[in-house]
């Protein structure tokens, strides 16, 4: 089974503070996706990796994959980002989803 | 409206009582996912569909059951709801053709009592 951590499970920030969430994965995976949870609870996916680097507006998402590894950066942080960000891996060569708990980032005006 | 969209949005039941909760996407995607997501666990899996005549386990399926009416309709089913069925559900849906990225219905919290 593919284990994914996140850290931190929670951050709080003032506004304009550069953020990071990490994102660890044990096995291969075909993507990496970040998703972002606002606080009513809908859902919206932010990113898809396979490798590299991606960028929209203020966010920014890296994936090392030697290292299993997955970097979501925000930044000049806004009290709007405040939401839970979740890390979502799909297994290589099986359909196996499996999704990091979560880290719910609070930015503080 | 909506890409996915997912009723009812909130929904009180009782223990024993059979629940459907339904999903319907826009989105011409052929892959579509059913998720509880449960206070410090996380989403996960109950059941995916990868087309119409394709249905398969997730990794929480006891006590669910699933039916995909057309490739946009995919519904769930609790068969006699328990208690620690209470959750957040999630429908979702992806592209086989596009990369795998994903579009979340807007949640039906459910509430057994």
């Amino acid at each position: 089974k593919n284990e994914v951590e996140q850290s931190p499970q929670n951050l709080t920030a003032q506004e304009g503070e550069f953020i990071t969430i990490n994102c660890s994965y044990s096995v291969g995976i075909s993507a990496l996706h970040w998703l972002q949870q606002h606080p009513g609870g809908g859902i919206v996916s932010l990113f898809m990796l396979s490798s590299g680097k991606k960028k929209h507006g203020r966010l920014i998402a890296t994936i090392n994959i030697q290292e299993k590894h997955s970097s979501l950066h925000i930044t000049a942080s806004h009290p709007r980002d405040s939401a839970v960000y979740i890390c979502l891996v799909s297994g290589a060569g099986s359909y196996q989803l499996t999704f990091g708990k979560g880290t719910k980032l609070s930015v503080i005006p | 409206d909506a890409d996915v969209t997912q009723t009812p949005r909130n929904r009180i039941t009782k223990t024993g009582k059979r629940i459907m909760l339904e999903c319907s996407q826009t989105k011409g995607h052929d892959r579509m996912y059913w998720y509880r997501q449960d206070p410090g666990l996380g989403l996960q899996l109950i059941y995916y569909s990868f087309d119409v005549k394709d249905i398969n386990k997730g990794e929480i399926s006891d006590g669910y059951s699933v039916s995909r009416q057309a490739q946009a309709k995919f519904s769930l089913s609790l068969e006699s709801a328990i208690p620690n069925q209470t959750a957040l559900y999630f429908c979702a849906t992806s592209d086989s053709r596009a990369g795998y990225g994903y579009t979340f219905g807007s949640g039906t919290r459910l509430t057994v009592v």
